[in-house]
């Protein structure tokens, strides 16, 4: 998984209450994504990093927050979770030795929101 | 934003056999479309990818081809084997690094 893990690896929680996933990455990528996986939907993008401090939003942001304080690490946060944000979370690195378009995923995160 | 239609959702070949994944896209822009492999419970593997500027890339039983007229692009796998056997997406790339993802195909590989 390209020197990337995802902690935790699964979670159940409840409906209303906060979470972060957290994605650290030991490959000095300048890119990070995180993404969501449903069935029928594909992965879709929620928000990336290009870099230290510097994030934007993806096509399902609603909801979501991130952070990026180190070039390691990702954090995304649930600041009130819903049922609707069931899903696996899939975090991706870009951006190594100059390529910048190859994406490499970690093994994701199964969360539960009940 | 950019629409990636991935056909079909479930494809089974005997082994042996070649396997065809065909994807399209609307965005005109796109320039990188990369395939991905996926195992249960476990993370997309990138496996072959191929930018806007060629028609064709080959890697071993794995090949891709564009066709940035007609927007569309396709994964060939020949003599498939049990272990090709998997969740396949295609995804293209409109810019910012941002991947629009197929909804996948699951390939069933029958010994």
């Amino acid at each position: 998984d390209a020197g990337i893990t995802q902690s935790p690896r699964h979670k159940v929680t409840e409906t209303g209450t906060p979470v972060t996933l957290r994605c650290h990455q030991t490959e000095n990528h300048r890119y990070m994504y995180w993404y969501r996986q449903d069935p029928g939907h594909g992965l879709r993008l929620i928000h990336y990093s290009y870099g230290v401090k510097d994030t934007d939003k993806g096509e399902v942001s609603d909801g979501y927050s991130v952070s990026r304080s180190k070039t390691e690490d990702f954090l995304l946060t649930l600041e009130s979770a819903t049922s609707s944000q069931t899903s696996v979370y899939f975090c991706a690195i870009s951006g190594g030795q100059g390529i910048s378009y190859e994406q490499y995923f970690g093994p994701g995160t199964r969360l539960t929101v009940t | 934003g950019e629409n990636v239609e991935q056909h079909p959702s479930t494809l089974s070949v005997q082994e042996g056999d070649s396997a065809v994944i065909k994807c399209t896209y609307s965005d005109s822009a796109s320039n990188y479309f990369p395939w991905y492999k996926q195992e249960l419970g476990k993370g997309p593997q990138l496996i072959i990818d191929i930018r806007s500027n060629v028609g064709e890339k080959k890697d071993q039983r794995i090949a891709v081809t564009l066709n940035k007229t007609a927007k569309h692009f396709s994964l060939h796998i020949t003599e498939t084997q049990p272990e090709d056997s998997a969740v396949y997406f295609c995804a293209a790339e409109t810019g910012a690094n941002n991947l629009f993802f197929g909804t996948g195909t699951r390939l069933t590989v029958i010994p």
